[in-house]
C-alpha cells in the first residue's frame, strides 16, 4: 500500500499525558499536513511541512504542540500535557508541489483518534 | 481569515436524482479548491481540485465549478447512487488551508 499511513489509529490516555502521533505519506510528496477534526466538524489545519522545512502554522497550535518532519519523510506530532480538549481525530495528508507539477492534491490517512480522559 | 461555509448541512434524495452541493467562500485569494467525501469513521477521499485559474473539472459523474468572483464553488452529482452517501466536504488552499463543515448526503435506495 503506498498511501498515507499513521500509527496509531487509536490513542487513550489521561489528562496531563504527553502523546506522540507518527505520519508516512506517500513516498514522492515533498508535503505534509496536520489537521484536526472533532464531531460534526470539518478539518481544522494545524501545520504543513515542505520537506523538512515547517512553513506555516495555525494559531490553533498552541505551545503544548510540536510537529517535526526532520528528514523530509515521516512526521511526528506531539501533544504535551494533554487536555480533554484535544479529544480529536488527527489526520496528516500529503501532496506534491513543485518541478512542474502544482496541482496539490492532497491525500489523506485514516487518522488518530485521540481520546483523553 | 477564511470562512467557509457548506449548505446544506444534510441532504437527503432518492436514487437517481441530480444534486448540486454548494460551497461559499469570503476570501477569494486561494491557490486552488479540493472537493472530498468523508464515509463515517475514515479518513478524506479527494475527488476534484480545480486551480484557481480553472472554472471547472469534471470526473465520471461528478463535475465541480469554481467563481472566484461570487466566492462560490459548486459539486455537481450526477444519477446519484447509494453508494454515494457521505459527507462531502470543500477545502480551500490560500496562505493557509480551510474546510467547510461538509455537507451530509444520504442517497435513497
Amino acid at each position: 500500500d503506498t498511501g498515507v499511513s499513521q500509527d496509531p489509529r487509536h490513542k487513550i490516555t489521561k489528562r496531563g499525558q504527553n502523546v506522540t502521533f507518527r505520519c508516512d505519506p506517500i513516498s514522492e510528496h515533498n508535503r505534509l499536513y496536520w489537521y484536526r477534526q472533532t464531531l460534526g466538524q470539518g478539518p481544522e489545519f494545524l501545520t504543513y511541512f515542505q520537506n523538512e522545512a515547517q512553513l506555516e502554522k495555525s494559531r490553533l497550535l498552541s505551545d503544548r504542540f510540536s510537529a517535526e518532519r526532520p528528514k523530509g519523510s515521516f512526521s511526528t506530532l506531539e501533544i504535551q500535557r494533554t487536555e480533554q480538549g484535544d479529544s480529536a481525530m488527527y489526520l496528516c495528508a500529503s501532496s506534491l508541489r513543485g518541478g512542474g507539477v502544482r496541482t496539490d492534491t492532497q491525500y489523506f490517512g485514516p487518522g488518530t483518534r485521540l481520546t483523553v480522559l | 481569515k477564511q470562512e467557509v461555509t457548506q449548505i446544506p448541512a444534510a441532504l437527503s434524495v432518492p436514487e437517481g436524482e441530480n444534486l448540486v452541493l454548494n460551497c461559499s467562500f469570503t476570501d477569494s485569494a486561494i491557490y486552488n479548491l479540493q472537493w472530498f467525501r468523508q464515509d463515517p469513521g475514515k479518513g478524506l477521499t479527494s475527488l476534484l481540485l480545480i486551480q484557481s485559474s480553472q472554472r471547472e473539472q469534471t470526473s465520471g459523474r461528478l463535475n465541480a465549478s469554481l467563481d472566484k468572483s461570487s466566492g462560490r464553488s459548486t459539486l455537481y452529482i450526477a444519477a446519484s447512487q447509494p453508494g454515494d452517501s457521505a459527507t462531502y466536504l470543500c477545502a480551500l488552499t490560500g496562505n493557509q488551508f480551510y474546510f467547510g463543515t461538509g455537507t451530509s448526503l444520504t442517497v435513497i435506495p
